[in-house]
């Protein structure tokens, strides 16, 4: 029973145009949702999270969107560059744990941009 | 800084041997995590350890057993490997709160294969 689902396995986007990455999640109690990017042969590094109290959060290029009625957030990547081909995964948790918190992740999506 | 250092990368091993995978890390959290990560299935948690001396399962237990050994390290043994044991590993550490945010840091990975 997966919590958390990136419905698209990849995306293949132009240089220069937006990126948008589209996750959905079915637990109520998450309420702090992130972003990984990660390339080959790497561990997953940290991207952008947001607060289930905020609906946008914005660093740089990068900007996630949550819509919790809808049970779905987004990245959006503007502009994409070649150097952002990567598996961008989703993972959400729900922080009432404490130290006892844990991510849930989504299966991924790979991303290209092509030049 | 080192972060969270996995070893071995790269490990091969025959169906019914045994090996411990290592992980450390040098940002004192006190959380850590084991990961695998699969083709089409995302990364699922193995085990994780919400502080020094307290370990639980995660959704994917089954053949693997895991020591805290102090805060710094927490180790992954395979007893008896499976060919369904290959996969990527990832260890993670975290520290939950307002500064640090819910993210994880995550290690490069272990790369098995059983054969």
């Amino acid at each position: 029973d997966q919590q958390v689902k990136q419905n698209s396995p990849s995306l293949s986007v132009q240089e220069g145009r937006i990126s948008i990455l589209n996750c959905d999640y079915t637990n109520s109690m998450f309420d702090y949702f992130l972003w990984y990017k990660k390339y080959p042969a790497e561990g997953p590094t940290f991207l952008i999270s947001i607060s289930s109290i905020k609906d946008k959060n914005e660093d740089g290029r990068f900007t996630v969107f949550l819509n919790k009625s809808a049970k779905h957030l987004s990245l959006h990547i503007v502009p994409s560059q070649p150097g952002d081909s990567a598996v961008y995964f989703c993972a959400a948790t729900w922080r009432g744990g404490g130290s006892n918190y844990k991510l849930t992740f989504g299966k991924g999506t790979l991303l290209t941009v092509n030049p | 800084n080192a972060g969270v250092t996995q070893t071995p990368k790269f490990q091969v091993l025959k169906t019914g041997q045994s090996m411990t995978l290592q992980c450390a890390q040098d940002m004192n959290h006190n959380s850590m995590y084991w990961y695998r990560q699969d083709p089409g299935m995302g990364l699922r948690l193995i085990y994780y350890s919400a502080s020094e001396g307290t370990t639980d399962k995660g959704e994917v237990p089954n053949g693997y057993n895991v020591s805290r050994l102090n805060k710094r390290e927490f180790s992954l043994r395979l007893e008896s490997a499976a060919p369904s044991q290959t996969s990527v590993y990832f260890c993670a550490s975290s520290e939950a709160g307002r500064e640090e945010g819910y993210g994880y840091t995550f290690g490069s990975g272990t790369r098995l294969t059983v054969v």
